[in-house]
């Protein structure tokens, strides 16, 4: 079965650090998502691409956030500059064109200190 | 704001019972309605669609009401196997597939 992959697991890093999320998505989907989920709440939205541009993204994707897809198989997501608060579990989610299911990855917990 | 609402739980309930679960959306533009299974420290996955028609899979079943902007799910017969928080999910309308999470209800089902 097709999977979203995500690298790293876990990343551990300090406040004012740049972080980049790194995500496969499947192959032939086209939509490409990622969603943060800080530990005991709820799963959020942060930003959606598709196309080489954004299409939609939540208040918390500010400027300190950056998504890119830099060849035809990455998708990754940026912060620039680390805060405590941006401690969470990222998922990336890819979709096909028939809209049918969105595929999350496993996720990278990410740990500012 | 646009948001979803669960009943936490937890619900602690023995293997062969019936849980049901419930969910109100805010949203009324929601095109795309589902509940996923996350379990703990993993990634949410798709357990299923729900339609307007009601839909059953298995020992599972989804109901949704537009008018009232409630989503149901309902499990007979659980298994151990059947513990995990259950997330209702919905789309943001519009044609965004954008998806937005309810809290989740915990299941614990007990030998």
């Amino acid at each position: 079965e097709p999977e979203v992959t995500q690298t790293p697991s876990h990343q551990v890093t300090q406040m004012g650090q740049e972080v980049i999320l790194r995500c496969v998505p499947i192959s032939n989907h086209l939509y490409f998502y990622w969603y943060r989920q800080i530990l005991g709440q709820k799963v959020e939205f942060l930003v959606s691409f598709y196309n080489n541009e954004i299409s939609e993204k939540s208040e918390i994707f500010d400027d300190q956030f950056s998504v890119e897809r830099p060849d035809g198989s990455n998708f990754t997501l940026k912060i620039r500059s680390t805060k405590l608060e941006d401690s969470a579990m990222y998922f990336c989610a890819s979709l096909s064109q028939d809209f049918g299911e969105q595929y999350f990855g496993p996720g990278t917990r990410l740990t500012v200190t | 704001r646009k948001e979803v609402e669960q009943d936490p739980g937890p619900f602690n309930v023995p293997e062969g019972a019936t849980v049901a679960f419930n969910c109100t959306y805010s949203n009324s533009a929601s095109q795309s309605f589902f509940w996923y299974r996350q379990d703990c420290r993993k990634e949410p996955k798709l357990l299923m669609s729900v339609y307007s028609s009601g839909n059953e899979d298995g020992r599972f079943t989804a109901q949704l009401n537009r008018a009232s902007q409630y989503i149901s799910l309902l499990i007979r017969d659980s298994k151990l196997s059947d513990s995990a928080t259950y997330l209702c999910v919905v789309d943001s309308g519009a044609g965004s597939y954008q998806l937005t999470f309810g809290k989740g209800t915990k299941l614990s089902v007990i030998p």
